[in-house]
């Protein structure tokens, strides 16, 4: 089936140390976001790409970045991880109009 | 900007009660409506969209919804309330991007 996969599912990361989270989709969709969701507050919306144009919100922190090598993939990139970037991260992939599909979310526990 | 808000924290209803979540917008132009249901440690999954057409939208899981221009609402409805309709509800607005309301605890007793 179609989807959109993220992994790991669970991440455990040091404080300070660099962590990678990733997200495939097989739906061919030109828009991919990532969001932030911490205890089951709204998902906050940290970066999308429609198709290579990459956007990232104003309040976004400097210490997260992302990239899109290729249609299917997405990264998040979080240099220096703090007690505060626990969080569930999701991604989720959409056309140009229309309803958003997200992956199960990877999350981060920082120790 | 465009936004979306959800005025209750929490809602709680009996097993084979309707149900409603409520969800009103601040948009410019015409909106794009969505509601998602979230269960603990997932995704959220889509339910249903409102884009054009007819005001009153049906989803999964035996949910619709009601796009009311007047009163700038797009209230999540069910005729009969199950416990598994219990998570987290999401009402959201296409910006072009995805934007969220708080959310709202939906919580089915039996």
């Amino acid at each position: 089936d179609a989807m959109v996969i993220q992994n790991p599912r669970y991440q455990v990361t040091q404080f300070g140390k660099p962590v990678t989270l990733s997200c495939s989709q097989t739906l061919n969709h030109n828009v991919m976001y990532w969001y932030q969701q911490k205890s089951s507050q709204a998902p906050k919306l940290l970066f999308h790409y429609y198709d290579k144009d990459f956007n990232n919100e104003a309040d976004t922190p400097d210490n997260f970045q992302s990239r899109r090598p290729n249609t299917s993939f997405c990264f998040l990139d979080i240099r220096s991880p703090g007690l505060g970037d626990a969080a569930m991260y999701l991604c989720a992939t959409s056309r140009a109009t229309g309803e958003a599909f997200f992956g199960q979310g990877t999350r981060l526990t920082v120790v | 900007a465009q936004s979306v808000a959800q005025p209750e924290d929490q809602v709680n209803v009996a097993e084979g009660n309707p149900l409603t979540v409520k969800c009103t917008y601040s948009v410019s132009g015409n909106p794009y409506l969505f509601w998602y249901v979230q269960y603990p440690n997932r995704g959220l999954q889509f339910l249903l969209k409102y884009i054009t057409g007819d005001n009153l939208v049906k989803g999964s899981y035996g949910f619709e919804a009601e796009f009311n221009k007047s009163q700038t609402s797009f209230h999540l409805k069910k005729p009969s309330a199950l416990v598994s309709d219990s998570a987290l509800y999401f009402c959201a607005v296409r910006d072009p991007d995805m934007r969220f309301g708080a959310g709202t605890r939906l919580t089915v007793k039996p």
